[in-house]
């Protein structure tokens, strides 16, 4: 079955540091990978997708994740964080292709990341 | 947020009402979601639809209802079978196979 996990709870980094948020995967076959972002009381904000070629994608507000299939991982990336990127954060991954063709997310639980000035 | 409305953004029922969540998209997508949030936890889907007048259960579809009737719109009811519907609720939309968009949200308080 497909699956997605984000092994930290919560992720705290200094301002103008560099930020990591872990994510691992498990499907069969070739993975479609998403990331995004929520802000208190919002909806998602898609940030980026994987879905072929270049190992690392770039996205929305300076983020980054790097792909990386012998590790089955997905971590989300930025050079320099800053106060307003506090979120939570979702990885997920397409779920197998069912009867008819359709294919939908599976998400995994979350990551809180604090900035701290 | 894009081009996908959910209302009311705060919604308060009473035990034993029945309840429908509105969503719209104007984005020309097929495909229509409904997530349930609860605080702690990731997305759990409840229900999709690909196309008009189908749509299928996701993970956790006991004591919700959807229908489909016109592209645009994909209404959520959350009825009195639900045990713990106090929850915030998200509507997205996509294109077959490519990411979802998600609207703002509704929270739901049922007392």
């Amino acid at each position: 079955a497909q699956s997605v996990a984000q092994p930290e709870d919560q992720v705290n980094v200094a301002e103008g540091n560099p930020l990591t948020v872990k994510c691992t995967y498990s499907v069969s076959g070739n993975p479609y990978l998403f990331w995004y972002v929520q802000y208190p009381n919002r909806g998602l904000q898609f940030l980026l997708k994987y879905i072929t070629g270049d190992n690392l994608v770039k996205g929305s507000y300076g983020f980054e994740a790097e792909f990386n299939k012998s590790q089955t991982s997905f971590h989300l990336k930025k050079p320099s964080a800053l106060v307003s990127d506090s979120a939570l954060y979702f990885c997920a991954v397409r779920d197998a292709p069912r009867h008819g063709g359709y294919n939908k997310l599976i998400f995994g639980a979350g990551t809180r990341l604090a900035v701290h000035p | 947020d894009g081009g996908i409305t959910q209302s009311p953004k705060y919604l308060f029922r009473k035990e034993g009402q029945n309840v429908t969540l509105s969503c719209e998209q104007n984005l020309n997508h097929d495909a229509m979601y409904w997530y349930r949030q609860d605080p702690g936890q990731g997305l759990r889907l409840i229900y999709y639809s690909q196309i008009v007048n189908d749509f299928q259960k996701g993970d956790i579809a006991e004591g919700y209802s959807v229908s489909r009737e016109k592209k645009e719109s994909f209404p959520l009811t959350v009825t009195s079978a639900q045990k713990n519907p106090t929850a915030f609720y998200l509507c997205a939309s996509s294109k077959q196979g490519y990411e979802q968009y998600f609207g703002p949200g509704t929270r739901l308080t049922v007392t």
